[in-house]
């Protein structure tokens, strides 16, 4: 069982594509963070939300915590997006980790 | 600022070698957290610690042990090592728990074990 899913897995998207990733999650929560993964790079925090809308600039996170759903937008990608995605709930002190969502931008 | 920093980068090990990685970090944060990422498997809890001198299991904790003796540093020792500890293994850490500290990773560091 796994307590975070993400979808898709893999996408493959045009230099400019409006870009949506999705994370479920089946614990309560009180925040979600999203993170990035470049290739061969280490791990850097994107956002850290609790209710409603984040944004910085081309990136936005939404989440929805009685549908326990949380939604990562990039708007006019860029191949320097390119990268996985990972959501991460915490509970007690730790995290579930989504497996990633390996986002490929192509010029 | 640093923030969080693993040494070494990269390292091969025979079967049976042990080694230490080291952590440290200069945000004087309080949690610190040892993973480890696999293909296809995400991230996975080794071992964490709350604060200066505590220490506690995660998800996969055999093979390992970990110390946290000063706050800035969190150490992961593999006594052993074996084949199934090749692994990619990443040091986090943050001010409080995750529900309201966010997380700053290291950069990883990359274990093969022969």
């Amino acid at each position: 069982k796994n307590e975070v899913e993400q979808s898709p897995q893999n996408l493959t998207a045009q230099e400019g594509e409006f870009i949506t990733i999705n994370c479920s999650y089946s614990v309560g929560i009180s925040a979600l963070h999203w993170l990035q993964q470049h290739p061969g790079g280490g791990i850097v925090s994107l956002f850290m939300l609790s209710s409603g809308k984040k944004k910085h600039g081309r990136l936005i996170a939404t989440i929805n915590i009685q549908e326990k759903h949380s939604s990562l937008h990039i708007t006019a990608s860029h191949p320097r997006d390119s990268a996985v995605y990972i959501c991460a709930v915490p509970t007690g002190n730790q995290f579930y980790f989504g497996t990633g969502t390996s986002l490929t931008v192509i010029p | 600022n640093a923030g969080v920093t693993q040494t070494p980068k990269f390292r091969v090990l025979k079967t049976g070698q042990s080694m230490t990685l080291l952590c440290a970090q200069d945000m004087n944060h309080e949690y610190m957290y040892w993973y480890r990422q696999d293909p296809g498997m995400g991230l996975r809890l080794i071992h964490y610690s709350v604060g200066e001198g505590t220490t506690a299991k995660g998800e996969v904790p055999d093979g390992y042990n970990v110390s946290r003796l000063k706050k800035q540093n969190f150490l992961l020792g593999l006594e052993s090592a074996a084949p199934s500890q090749t692994s990619v293994y990443f040091c986090a850490s943050s001010w409080s728990s995750g529900r309201t500290g966010e997380l700053f990773f290291g950069e990883g560091s990359r274990l093969t074990v022969l």
